[in-house]
């Protein structure tokens, strides 16, 4: 079975600084790697994905994520966090195409001014 | 990117009722649905996949007769929480599938049981 790690319940960054969030995951095969952030008493919202090809992959608000086969990692970065950044954020697998996701624990971004 | 509209927002019924929520793609058709369950600070476990014209299927340990899902067209979903009891108050968000590696959610609905 497949499962995601996300490293971290709860992450901290002031204004400007650099966020990065980690996410491993467990899979036979190099599955599909979603990012989705969720703000409070809202539904799940698409940052980023990889299927195939560029193993950096760009995304919306300015955040990025790289596949990195070898650690079976796809962490997110943001070079700049900025206070609307603040919210609930989930890494997801997806072992083949049709199939179901599954997310890791996620990991909440607490913004400082 | 595709919308997908959940409704109610949120809801408060009493204890031994029954309550719907529906999920609908707007401007997709979505052959394949998912309902999630989000209990405070955790992550969302899939509780159903429903596939258009077909029965659900659910996930291990959801009991398929007191979470109803219907999906009798491309467009919506539904799910019915019956005899609801104050532990089944929960925040449920669908999901909805246009391509293979894309999904789509719906803003979510909280569920009080008092």
């Amino acid at each position: 079975a497949q499962s995601v790690t996300q490293l971290g319940s709860h992450v901290s960054v002031s204004e400007g600084a650099l966020v990065l969030l980690r996410c491993n995951y467990s899979s036979s095969v190099p599955p599909y790697l979603f990012w989705y952030v969720q703000y409070p008493n809202q539904g799940l919202q698409l940052l980023l994905k990889y299927t195939t090809g560029a193993t950096l992959v760009k995304g919306i608000n300015g955040f990025e994520a790289e596949f990195k086969k070898s650690e079976t990692s796809f962490h997110l970065t943001k070079p700049s966090a900025h206070m609307s950044d603040a919210a609930e954020y989930f890494c997801a697998v997806m072992k083949a195409a049709g199939n179901k996701l599954t997310f890791g624990g996620g990991t909440r971004v607490l913004v400082k001014p | 990117g595709a919308v997908v509209s959940q409704h109610p927002s949120w809801v408060i019924c009493k204890s031994g009722t029954s309550v719907k929520i529906e999920c609908r793609s707007l401007d997709f058709q979505a052959t394949t649905m998912f309902w999630y369950r989000q209990f405070p600070k955790q992550s969302l476990m899939l509780m159903a996949t429903s596939n258009e014209g077909s029965k659900a299927t659910y996930e291990q340990g959801v009991e398929k007769d007191k979470f109803l899902i219907n999906h009798a067209s491309l467009t919506l979903s539904t799910l019915t929480v019956t005899s609801a009891h104050p532990e089944d108050s929960s925040f449920y968000i669908c999901s909805a599938r246009d391509k293979e590696t894309e999904a789509f959610f719906g803003q979510g609905t909280r569920l009080t049981v008092v």
